[in-house]
């Protein structure tokens, strides 16, 4: 089925330093959505994208919407302990109801 | 944003047993709700989608008569996992569609961890 590469896979910081991942596809993707879970918990949406080249900030996050509509990444800046968890990218195609997910980014920080 | 609540938050019970659970989207309307699975260390897997008023789509090797799904109002579906067996033991997240003019966005539950013994 349809798959988007999501990486790195996993990621090993200091507290302070700023964090980069992104989702590609070979699909042109309508929106795209970035969540973060905890353990035990579902995920928590952080950021919407709804536009070719939108790029929005949520605090200390900020995620683009690839402009040829086959990528978006995340960004996170000053990374803190709470940021631990992991980060999933999910793309919707054009007319489709369900969502596609990323294999996750599994972020650890080193206080 | 947008609230879904899951009930229960988690379960244990006999092989052979039925479950039910709740999903249910607080301050929206969803005609759309989604059913994942999760296992340790992977990705959400989708089981079904459910519209309200009509029957599931199921995806590929779920087992309808397995993952009974109902959605009969726009703000509540439920998953009863029949006959349950310790393989379905799972985490299971519901997600429901908030649709609002051109932009549509999808929110989870906090999930419900099934362990049958």
């Amino acid at each position: 089925g349809q798959q988007l590469n999501q990486s790195p896979q996993s990621m090993f910081i200091q507290e302070g330093e700023d964090v980069s991942m992104n989702c590609t596809s070979s699909s042109i993707f309508n929106t795209w959505l970035w969540y973060k879970q905890d353990p035990g918990e579902g995920p928590v949406l952080l950021i919407a994208l709804y536009k070719a080249g939108e790029l929005t900030s949520n605090g200390r996050l900020t995620a683009q919407f690839g402009i040829t509509r086959k990528d978006s990444f995340l960004n996170i800046s000053a990374s803190i302990p709470s940021d631990v968890g992991i980060y999933f990218c999910a793309g919707r195609l054009e007319g489709a109801q369900k969502l596609v997910f990323g294999q996750g980014t599994r972020l650890t920080i080193n206080p | 944003g947008a609230v879904v609540s899951q009930h229960p938050s988690w379960v244990i019970c006999k092989s052979g047993t039925s479950v039910k659970i709740e999903c249910r989207s607080l301050d929206f309307q969803a005609t759309t709700m989604f059913w994942y699975r999760q296992f340790p260390k992977q990705s959400l897997m989708l089981m079904a989608t459910s519209n309200e008023g009509s029957k599931a789509t199921y995806e590929q090797g779920v087992e309808k008569d397995k993952f009974l799904i109902n959605h009969a109002s726009l703000t509540l579906s439920t998953l009863t996992v029949t006959s349950a067996h310790p393989e379905d033991s799972s985490f299971y997240i519901c997600s429901a569609r908030e649709t609002g003019g051109r932009q549509e966005t999808q929110y989870f539950g906090p999930g419900t961890r099934l362990l049958v013994l």
